[in-house]
């Protein structure tokens, strides 16, 4: 069966980067046929993605996000990771990594496996 | 613009069914979509994906109470015999072009 765990920091300060990273176990993060993801959820509100990445590297990113985001894939490891830069409150949010497959066109479809999540505050 | 329009609360009565629609935005009418579930507390839940003809391919372990058809731009999840369990928020998610977007979610109370 395959788990996604995030694991990181709880706490983040205004304008430093939120580092987050996503161990996947159960199954090889080098498997051709899936991406791997990160989608957030504020306090009461509903999911927003973030971006995702595939075995190779190829990355596709929330546009009103893209700027600020970078996501990387260590398949020694079997993680991936995210790094959003100059948080805010705004970034406050509960994280969840995920497992989507491949569409037709070899991009992002439907997700298929969550993680748990994991808070990340963004206060001084 | 690829959205999705959920409508913001359903309710029902333990042991009836239900039936919640997300609604693809003009232009989308051929997009497959996926259905999840997230029960109060917890992480959501993949329960299927559903095709724009109304076939529809479910999550490991989902109970046949849940189910799901296509209209037009219209994609539903029916659950029936509702149980407690069942009340949640309910979320359907769609791609296209590199993007990954979701609707605003359903809260559905199992009255």
């Amino acid at each position: 069966q395959l788990q996604l765990q995030e694991s990181g920091p709880g706490l983040v300060k205004p304008s430093e980067t939120l580092s987050l990273t996503c161990i996947v176990s159960g199954g090889s993060i080098s498997s051709s046929g899936y991406y791997w993801g990160w989608i957030r959820q504020p306090p009461g509100k509903g999911l927003e993605w973030i971006g995702s990445i595939d075995y190779s590297g190829s990355t596709y990113y929330n546009p009103s996000l893209k700027s600020r985001v970078t996501i990387s894939v260590d398949t020694s490891k079997n993680q991936f990771s995210l790094k959003l830069s100059s948080v805010t409150a705004a970034d406050t949010a509960v994280y969840y990594c995920a497992r989507s497959s491949y569409s037709i066109s070899r991009r992002p479809a439907e997700i298929d496996y969550w993680g748990q999540g994991t808070l990340v505050t963004v206060s001084s | 613009q690829l959205v999705l329009t959920q409508s913001p609360s359903a309710s029902a009565s333990l042991g009836a069914s239900v039936k919640l629609t997300c609604t693809l935005s003009s232009g989308h009418f051929s997009y497959a979509i996926a259905w999840h579930q997230q029960q109060p507390e917890k992480g959501p839940r993949y329960l299927m994906k559903l095709n724009s003809d109304g076939s529809y391919i479910k999550g490991d372990g989902i109970p046949d109470r849940f189910s799901g058809s296509s209209s037009g731009a219209v994609r539903y999840l029916t659950i029936s015999s509702l149980q407690s369990e069942d009340e949640a928020d309910y979320y359907c998610q769609t791609w296209g072009s590199g993007i990954q977007v979701f609707g605003g979610g359903t809260k559905l109370t199992v009255l």
